[in-house]
């Protein structure tokens, strides 16, 4: 089966570096990509990894282990518009579908 | 306007009934999805298309029915509501498999209550 695991909530600071992580555990694999959702609104798409490494888009990035089944986002400067919740999902080789997490609520604090 | 929408955004029935979720996107894009969206349990799957007159089921489809007779739209049907079938659709669309150019868009989502 297929499954992935990332917290249920974090806070962090105004200003400050957040890490959110996300490991799984699948049958084969195809990439991890992130998503944000704002209370109210719609998913949307952040980053995607299809290899090793860290990817950075602005105040965003994302990193992946192919070796260690794991990834994270990472977001610095952290402002209260990312207050939301990020889900990370993967697709498994020869499946035309990708699989959510549960998703990480990020509260920050002024 | 180009995007993918769905309506209607808010919809309350009663059990038994029929209620159409719809889904209309204008990029031509061959895949669709329908997900649903509870608290605790994320973004689950209901069925997806990989083109017109190709659906498959995802990880939640009983007491869903979908149909795919033109690329843009993708209909979801609940055939006799159930409380349980309270919460938030969305649908959404992707040029390619998997997570590659660009990801998944989401429409912005119907919220359903069955009363």
């Amino acid at each position: 089966g297929q499954s992935l695991e990332q917290p249920s909530e974090v806070t962090a600071v105004e200003g400050a570096i957040v890490q959110i992580n996300c490991t799984y555990q699948t049958s084969g694999f195809y990439g991890l990509s992130w998503y944000q959702q704002h209370d109210g609104g719609a998913p949307t798409f952040l980053s995607y990894n299809a290899l090793d490494g860290l990817e950075e888009t602005g105040r965003f990035s994302s990193f992946l282990s192919r070796s260690d089944s794991y990834g994270y986002l990472l977001l610095q400067e952290l402002q209260m518009k990312d207050s939301a919740s990020y889900f990370c999902a993967v697709g498994p080789p020869g499946d035309d579908k990708i699989i959510f997490g549960k998703g990480t609520r990020l509260h920050i604090l002024p | 306007d180009a995007g993918i929408t769905q309506s209607p955004r808010y919809k309350i029935t009663e059990t038994g009934r029929q209620v159409t979720l719809m889904c209309h996107q204008t990029w031509s894009h061959s895949y669709m999805f329908w997900y649903r969206q509870d608290l605790g349990h994320g973004l689950r799957l209901i069925y997806y298309s990989a083109a017109a007159d190709i659906t498959d089921k995802g990880e939640v489809p009983d007491g869903y029915v979908v149909s795919r007779s033109k690329t843009e739209n993708f209909p979801l049907t609940l055939e006799s509501a159930t409380r349980s079938q309270t919460s938030v659709y969305f649908c959404a669309s992707s040029e390619s498999t998997g997570q590659g150019s660009g990801g998944y868009t989401f429409g912005s989502g119907t919220r359903l209550t069955v009363v």
